[in-house]
């Protein structure tokens, strides 16, 4: 089983500022099968990012992601007031697929 | 568009099973895998398991095996988890998302979740 490890748990931040969060993997995983979500209070998650890099239909250029190996980070380029939320990558490659912990993006 | 909707918030009681549908409509039900993902209060995302609602295989997360059971009904583009033994731990909302024309694909659609609450 791979275990996602994200970082970090909370990330206090203004609207307008960059956020980076990251996610380590136990073992090396194929990018193409590393995913980014986010998910509000009180809603399912959404898609972001898949394939490491890919933005899914319809979500903002300002969301990008990157890594390779073990280290994945998703980059929010400069924050909305929407973007405030809690963040998960996740590992669809094999069974069984796995999430991170989650990273909770705060209004500072 | 896509959708997937949820049945309703259920209340059981410890030891008991619980059985959760996922209604899939504006795409081809056989075609796309569903997942199906359990998130405890203030927790993050658990996978449960997979099924293929063309042939209704299914692949079950080892923490699960033995308690759940995945099916669907082609004739209504459903597709149900049933969980049994629920503990009083148990609480939580579970969500279906559709996963692509392979296994390996991410969840690009998601149903509305519904919270089981498990209580004596």
């Amino acid at each position: 089983e791979i275990v996602l490890t994200q970082s970090p748990g909370t990330l206090s931040l203004s609207p307008g500022e960059r956020a980076t969060l990251s996610c380590r993997a136990s073992q090396s995983v194929k990018s193409s099968y590393l995913a980014w979500y986010q998910q509000k209070p009180g809603q399912a998650p959404r898609l972001l990012i898949y394939g490491a890099s890919n933005r899914a239909t319809g979500i903002p250029d300002r969301f990008s992601g990157s890594g390779s190996g073990t280290d994945f980070t998703l980059t929010i380029s400069r924050l909305e007031p929407e973007d405030f939320a809690v963040y998960y990558c996740q590992h669809y490659g094999s069974s069984p697929v796995t999430f991170g912990g989650g990273t909770k993006v705060e209004i500072k | 568009q896509v959708q997937l909707v949820q049945s309703g918030a259920e209340v059981k009681k410890p030891g008991a099973s619980v059985k959760v549908s996922c209604k899939a409509s504006g795409y081809t039900f056989t075609n796309y895998y569903i997942h199906w993902v359990r998130q405890a209060p203030g927790q993050g995302l658990e996978w449960m398991g997979i099924i293929n609602p063309s042939g209704g295989s299914t692949t079950y997360a080892q923490k699960f095996q033995g308690r759940v059971t995945m099916t669907r009904d082609t004739s209504t583009s459903t597709v149900y988890m049933d969980l049994s033994s629920l503990s009083s731990e148990g609480t939580a909302v579970f969500y279906c998302a559709r996963g692509g024309l392979e296994i390996k694909t991410p969840f690009d659609s998601w149903g509305q979740g519904t919270l089981v609450t498990v209580s004596s």
